[in-house]
């Protein structure tokens, strides 16, 4: 059964470094998002993004982040200057429709220090 | 914007019982209510939906109903395993406008069965 798939599973950084995590949604999928969960807390929606442009972003969706599929499999979130607070999981999914199931990657574990 | 609120936080049950864990959300749009699973470490995995056009549905020991009226949803799990022990979430859709998918999700249930 097909699976998105995230690298790295753990990144470690130091505040004020740029990180760009990586994603490949499932192959046939048209919709791609990006959520987080800091530590003990609920997942938190960050940005959608459909035809190769952003959808909806969220209010912790600033200018320090930025999406990107740069060719026809990988999507990317970049965070441009980390802070302490972005320390957490970021989940990639992806979604054939909308409604639809979207099917979540392992997640990348971010701690910046 | 869309509140999500889910209880209880902890939940523990002996194999074999019944557990239930309710949502209530605050945006009457909301039209799709998938509950997800997860396994420490793993990814959250969906186990069962429903959407706004139908008041219950069943998967074999799984079950979701929805009160549209009253803004709450709720996950039944039958004959429980301690293999069902995980953190499970609710998250709501609401189809208005630009909302292209966003999921908003309660905090999370941590389910323990014990054997």
């Amino acid at each position: 059964e097909p699976e998105v798939t995230q690298t790295p599973s753990h990144q470690v950084t130091q505040m004020g470094q740029e990180v760009i995590l990586r994603c490949v949604p499932i192959s046939n999928h048209l919709y791609f998002y990006w959520y987080r969960q800091i530590l003990g807390q609920k997942v938190e929606f960050l940005v959608s993004f459909y035809n190769n442009e952003i959808s909806e972003k969220s209010e912790i969706f600033d200018d320090q982040f930025s999406v990107e599929r740069p060719d026809g499999s990988n999507f990317t979130l970049k965070i441009r200057s980390t802070k302490l607070e972005d320390s957490a999981m970021y989940f990639c999914a992806s979604s054939i429709g909308q409604p639809g199931t979207q099917y979540f990657g392992p997640g990348t574990r971010l701690l910046v220090l | 914007g869309e509140n999500v609120e889910q209880h209880p936080s902890t939940l523990s049950v002996q194999e074999g019982d019944s557990a239930v864990i309710k949502c209530t959300y605050s945006d009457s749009a909301s039209n799709y209510f998938p509950w997800y699973k997860q396994e420490l470490g793993k990814r959250p995995q969906l186990i069962i939906d429903i959407r706004s056009n139908v008041g219950e549905k069943k998967d074999q020991r799984i079950a979701v109903t929805l009160n549209k009226t009253a803004k709450h949803f709720s996950l039944h799990i039958t004959e429980t395993q301690p293999e069902d022990s995980a953190v499970y979430f609710c998250a709501t859709h609401n189809g208005r406008g630009s909302t292209l998918g966003r999921l908003y999700f309660g905090r999370g249930t941590q389910l323990t069965v014990w054997p």
